[in-house]
């Protein structure tokens, strides 16, 4: 069974057009996130859900918008993708915001 | 939210030599996380420090925090090439989780 899950696992688009990755875990945990890890490895928040209320949303660009259906599910819906968009997005979640954070298999987008 | 300097940003080892990276804040920390990412894997929780001077193990791996709680350090004893990987610090404030830059370790056989 797949803790923490991902869809698509790769993603590749054109610029200008809009796309969703989709995240769902079956750990019971309250807390969500979404990360972006670039080429370097860096890896830097994005939002945080807890409960399906926004909890940390970062500074990205407002084409970037996650949704909680659920506290199951967070999904990240991306408009008018930019090069700079490409990279590794992971999902992750929690049982509160200060335990250990279990992550999804990541989603590699290229934007071209 | 808070930041942490981690150092080496690469290391490269022969199988058998000891490894260790290290994270660094200029202020006190509540605790301290610790993850390992293999090349084309997802972080993986390795363990969390929160006591000022704590060590804590795991077979290879020691796990320090520092005593005023501003720093901590990962080392592997007699590196093998299963530790390949990037080894990142993670430092949590209120609800959000800050990262180090990484570490990333090659081990040649």
């Amino acid at each position: 069974d797949t803790a923490v899950s991902q869809t698509p696992k790769y993603l590749v688009t054109q610029m200008g057009n809009d796309k969703s990755i989709k995240c769902e875990q079956n750990l019971g945990h309250d807390t969500m996130y979404w990360y972006k890890q670039d080429s370097k490895k860096f890896l830097k928040i994005m939002f945080s859900y807890n409960n399906k209320e926004l909890i940390i949303n970062e500074t990205v660009p407002n084409r970037f918008s996650p949704k909680s259906p659920d506290k199951a599910h967070l999904n990240l819906h991306i408009n008018s993708l930019e090069l700079g968009d490409s990279a590794v997005y992971f999902c992750a979640s929690s049982q509160d915001s200060g335990n250990e954070q279990f992550f999804g298999p990541g989603t590699r987008l290229t934007v071209l | 939210g808070q930041q942490v300097m981690q150092i080496p940003q690469y290391q490269h080892v022969q199988e058998g030599e000891d490894f260790t990276t290290y994270c660094n804040s200029s202020t006190t920390l509540s605790n301290i996380q610790w993850y390992k990412q293999r090349p084309g894997g997802h972080p993986v929780f390795l363990i969390q420090l929160v006591k000022s001077g704590e060590v804590k193990k795991q077979k290879r791996l020691t796990f320090q925090f520092g005593e005023a709680k501003k720093n901590s350090s990962l080392h592997i004893t007699a590196t093998q090439t299963t530790d390949v990987g990037t080894y990142f610090c993670a430092v949590l404030s209120g609800s959000r989780l800050t990262f180090g830059e990484g570490t990333q370790l090659t081990v040649n056989p």
